[in-house]
């Protein structure tokens, strides 16, 4: 069954520094989105994107944030200049009929 | 803003027993998504339903999307431990674009 990869699936940084998170959405899907999750708690929609672009992003996704699809096949999130408060699981998800979540990036920030 | 609730927060039942999680927007929805996470996990897409008053069934579990687009239940009959998680339903913006997630039921199953 096709999956959606997440690459690092930890990471640590210190705050202050740029991380990307990768991702390898399924291939023949159309649209792509990113979602964070604090620990313990709902699953949060950052931005959306269809077609080399951003088609909506929630208020969370500041200028602190940007999304890329630098070659057709990843679909990277980069955060710059870390904070505490950005540790939480990032999900990656693709569409198509349906909905496939990767298995999420767990970044900590110290 | 937009808003997705979910009923209970917290469900604790016997193995063998029912269990439902209720979702209300405070919006209407085009549609609404379940999805099932488990610990440590991913959310895992379980089903949309589109047309007000569906009713759709995956073994075990019935969906149901309410008249008025606004609300939207998941039953698990006779419940097992491999049903342990929390279950979110998510429902689109006006745009579709973004999604909004239920605050969640997590779901403890006792053998």
């Amino acid at each position: 069954e096709p999956e959606v990869t997440q690459t690092p699936s930890h990471q640590v940084t210190q705050m202050g520094q740029e991380v990307i998170l990768r991702c390898v959405p399924i291939s023949n899907h159309l649209y792509f989105y990113w979602y964070r999750q604090i620990l313990g708690q709902k699953v949060e929609f950052l931005v959306s994107f269809y077609n080399n672009e951003i088609s909506e992003k929630s208020e969370i996704f500041d200028d602190q944030f940007s999304v890329e699809r630098p070659d057709g096949s990843n679909f990277t999130l980069k955060i710059r200049s870390t904070k505490l408060e950005d540790s939480a699981m990032y999900f990656c998800s693709s569409g198509g009929l349906g909905y496939t979540f990767g298995s999420g990036t767990r970044l900590t920030v110290v | 803003g937009q808003q997705v609730m979910q009923i209970p927060q917290y469900q604790h039942v016997q193995e063998g027993e029912d269990f439902t999680t209720y979702c209300n927007s405070s919006t209407t929805l085009s549609n609404i998504q379940w999805y099932k996470q488990r610990p440590g996990g991913h959310p895992v897409f379980l089903i949309q339903l589109v047309k007000s008053g569906e009713v759709k069934k995956q073994k075990r579990l019935t969906f149901q999307f309410g008249e008025a687009k606004k609300n939207s239940s998941l039953h698990i009959t006779a419940t097992q431990t491999t049903d342990v998680g929390t279950y979110f339903c998510a429902g689109p913006s006006n745009t579709g674009n973004q999604f909004y997630f239920g605050t969640g039921t997590s779901l403890t199953v006792i053998p």
